[in-house]
């Protein structure tokens, strides 16, 4: 049972452009979703995360926005940087709930 | 602060051996989960545990997998008897509370 999918395993983006990675999911059932950044033999590393009750919020460079009615929510990264080239998962949280559910992650690569 | 520590960064072991995987929770943090990453997967919860206490084990696999968290020291997650199959990534992550988890570096495990 995948209550996150991201159905991208890759993207490739020039620098200086937009990264829109995007997630699904399948249970309404949730209070906020979270992106995580990981770099090769390291861990999942914290980036931005959304409550159920809002559908945009806004961090820097970093953008996520939920749309509830289509269970979809996307992360923009503007401008894009090398140095964002990374797999980037998705993740979905319930307060009081003891784990997070991850999607399959998406690898991006800026290019320079 | 240091954040969250796991040791070994890289194990090697052979079928029906004993792994040991251990993490530090970053300080003040009381929470720890921990996940496993297959390869071409995302993190899948396995456990969830505060201090002497499994709160939540329920990604857990029924046999050979155990895991604690001692009053003093650390996480221990304890995989008896591996297999092939046991061969991933696992990562430990803390939390001061319910929300965002802090993820250690991961620890490969590789089962000959």
């Amino acid at each position: 049972d995948q209550q996150v999918k991201q159905n991208s395993p890759s993207l490739s983006v020039q620098e200086g452009r937009i990264s829109i990675l995007n997630c699904d999911y399948t249970n309404s059932m949730f209070d906020y979703f979270l992106w995580y950044k990981k770099y090769p033999a390291e861990g999942p590393t914290f980036l931005i995360s959304i409550s159920s009750i809002k559908d945009k919020n806004e961090d820097g460079r970093f953008t996520v926005f939920l749309n509830k009615s289509a269970k979809h929510l996307s992360l923009h990264i503007v401008p894009s940087q090398p140095g964002d080239s990374a797999v980037y998962f998705c993740a979905r949280g319930e307060t009081g709930a003891n784990n997070l559910f991850f999607g399959t992650g998406t690898r991006l690569t800026v290019i320079p | 602060n240091a954040g969250v520590m796991q040791n070994p960064r890289h194990l090697v072991r052979r079928r029906g051996q004993e792994a040991r995987l251990r993490c530090s929770p970053m300080k003040g943090h009381s929470h720890v989960y921990w996940y496993r990453q297959l390869p071409e997967e995302g993190l899948k919860f396995m456990v969830y545990l505060q201090k002497e206490n499994i709160i939540d084990e329920s990604g857990m696999p029924k046999e050979r997998f155990s895991a604690e968290f001692p009053k003093e020291g650390p996480s221990i997650l304890r995989i008896q008897q591996v297999v092939r199959g046991d061969s991933a990534a696992y990562f430990c992550a803390s939390s001061p509370k319910f929300d965002e988890q802090f993820f250690g570096p991961g620890t490969r495990l590789t089962v000959l």
